[in-house]
């Protein structure tokens, strides 16, 4: 059974650095592209960045361009976002979404909860 | 640009049914779709892949009440014989090259 179990959000200061985590397992961690995906609350959902199974390739939304990194580390088949430069507009829920074959979603995470304010 | 509309809103009866759309851009009506569900206070739940000729491919549980179908440039997610637990937001998402991965605004469907 797929789980997806992210972890990392908090509140942060504006201009501030958090990373976020999300912990896979029951399938080949490897071999599928991830992503993150987040929602301001009570608005709906924004693709924020992807990368490929093997980590070489990697996009992300123009919003967060230059502000965010995403990777993840084969050995603990663990994705992870780390966000610089954070602003108020950053304030989200963000989920860990696993890519069927580079298109659609097929598992999502539960969410971890990120709050940018002084 | 690759952009999907869906209504803000639909409502139906318990044991009603209740048809959900996804219209696709003005030169994407090709592009599949993928629906999911977000119940209050929960991730997002994928339900089903849904191609332009109207075939579909559900995820791991999801029940035969749910099913989808596709017209043109609209996608459709159908949920027969509504319970209580349907009682969610609904997203349709599509994939491109430009934009990696696009999200409708969402349908918050309401059992009257």
């Amino acid at each position: 059974e797929v789980h997806l179990l992210e972890s990392g959000g908090g509140l942060v200061q504006p201009g501030g650095s958090l990373r976020l985590s999300c912990a896979a397992s029951g399938f080949t961690f490897s071999s599928y592209a991830m992503s993150w995906v987040r929602q301001t609350p009570g608005k709906g959902l924004e693709w924020v960045s992807v990368i490929s199974g093997s980590g070489g390739s990697t996009f992300y939304a123009d919003s967060v361009k230059g502000r965010f990194t995403i990777s993840r580390d084969k050995s603990k088949s663990t994705l992870y976002l780390q966000m610089n430069s954070l602003r108020a507009e950053d304030t989200a829920v963000y989920y860990c979404a696993k890519s069927a074959s580079g298109d659609y979603f097929d598992y999502w995470g539960q969410g971890t909860l990120v709050t940018v304010s002084s | 640009q690759l952009v999907l509309t869906q209504s803000p809103s639909a409502s139906a009866s318990l044991g009603a049914s209740v048809k959900l759309t996804c219209t696709l851009s003005s030169g994407h009506s090709s592009y599949a779709i993928a629906w999911h569900q977000q119940q209050p206070e929960k991730g997002p739940r994928y339900l089903m892949k849904l191609n332009s000729d109207g075939s579909h491919s559900k995820g791991d549980g999801i029940p035969d009440r749910f099913s989808g179908s596709s017209s043109g440039p609209e996608r459709y997610l159908t949920i027969s014989s509504l319970q209580s637990e349907d009682e969610a937001d609904y997203y349709c998402q599509t994939w491109g090259t430009g934009t990696p991965y696009v999200f409708g605004t969402g349908t918050k469907v309401t059992i009257l």
